[in-house]
C-alpha cells in the first residue's frame, strides 16, 4: 500500500500566486481531510470529504481557499491569491469512515508564501 | 475553552523514566479518543487508541476520565526514540471528524 500521497513536498511562491496542492487518498478509503498545521494553532481541520463530498468545509479560511474532490482518488486545496500567512504545512488524511477508525496522513506540503 | 487542550511542554525526561500526558476535552458527548505521534517534520500517525476501560501497549497505557473529561498517556521506560510530540485526539459522538490537540513535545536525553 502506498499511502497518503501528497504533492509538491514543499512549494515556496510569491505572494498573490496560486498555490495547487494535491493528494491521493488510500485506496478505498472513502473519508479525505485536508489539514493546516502551524506552531501558533496547531493541527486545524480545513475540510472534510465523504464519498467525494464535502461535508464539512467550516474551517477553511476564506474565499481565497477552495478544495475539490472530483473522484475517489483525488482531491486538490487551492489558494487563490495566496498571503504569505498561508505559510504553513498542509496535511492530507483519508480514513474508511468508521467512527473508530484511524486517519492515515500524507507527508504533508510545507508551503512558503514570500 | 479550547475543544481539546494539552500541556505543550516540554517534558524533558532521561532515559528509563517514566512520563504522563494528559489531555483534557469540552464536549462531554465526546466517544473515542486517540493519541498519535508526531515526528519532527514528519506527519502525524497513531499510537494508540483509548478505551473506556483503559488499555495497554508495550509500555505505553492509556486512559480516559470520562467524568473529569480527560486522557492520559503513560510511558514507562523512556526510550530515546520515544522523543516526539503527541498529539491527543477526540472525536465527538455520531461525528467522523476527529479534533486534534496542539501536542505535547517530549524529549528523552541519555
Amino acid at each position: 500500500d502506498a499511502g497518503v500521497i501528497q504533492s509538491p513536498r514543499h512549494e515556496v511562491t510569491e505572494m498573490g500566486q496560486e498555490v495547487t496542492l494535491r493528494c491521493k487518498p488510500i485506496s478505498g478509503h472513502n473519508s479525505l481531510f485536508w489539514y493546516r498545521q502551524t506552531m501558533m494553532r496547531g493541527l486545524e481541520l480545513l475540510i472534510y470529504f465523504n464519498n467525494n463530498v464535502p461535508i464539512d468545509d467550516s474551517g477553511m479560511p476564506e474565499d481565497r481557499f477552495s478544495a475539490k474532490m472530483p473522484n475517489a482518488s483525488f482531491s486538490t486545496l487551492k489558494i487563490q491569491p495566496s498571503e504569505p500567512r498561508d505559510s504553513a504545512v498542509y496535511f492530507c488524511a483519508s480514513s474508511n469512515g468508521t467512527v473508530n477508525e484511524k486517519l492515515f496522513f500524507g507527508s504533508g506540503t510545507q508551503l512558503s508564501v514570500l | 475553552r479550547k475543544e481539546v487542550e494539552q500541556d505543550p511542554g516540554p517534558f524533558n525526561v532521561p532515559e528509563g523514566a517514566t512520563v504522563a500526558f494528559n489531555c483534557t476535552y469540552s464536549n462531554s458527548a465526546s466517544q473515542s479518543f486517540f493519541w498519535y505521534r508526531q515526528d519532527c517534520r514528519k506527519e502525524p500517525k497513531l499510537l494508540m487508541s483509548v478505551y473506556s476501560s483503559g488499555n495497554e501497549d508495550g509500555r505505553f497505557t492509556a486512559q480516559l476520565n470520562r467524568a473529569s473529561q480527560y486522557i492520559s498517556l503513560l510511558i514507562r521506560d523512556s526510550k530515546l526514540s520515544d522523543s516526539a510530540t503527541y498529539l491527543c485526539v477526540v472525536r465527538p459522538g455520531g461525528s467522523y471528524i476527529p479534533t486534534f490537540g496542539r501536542g505535547t513535545s517530549l524529549i528523552v536525553h541519555p
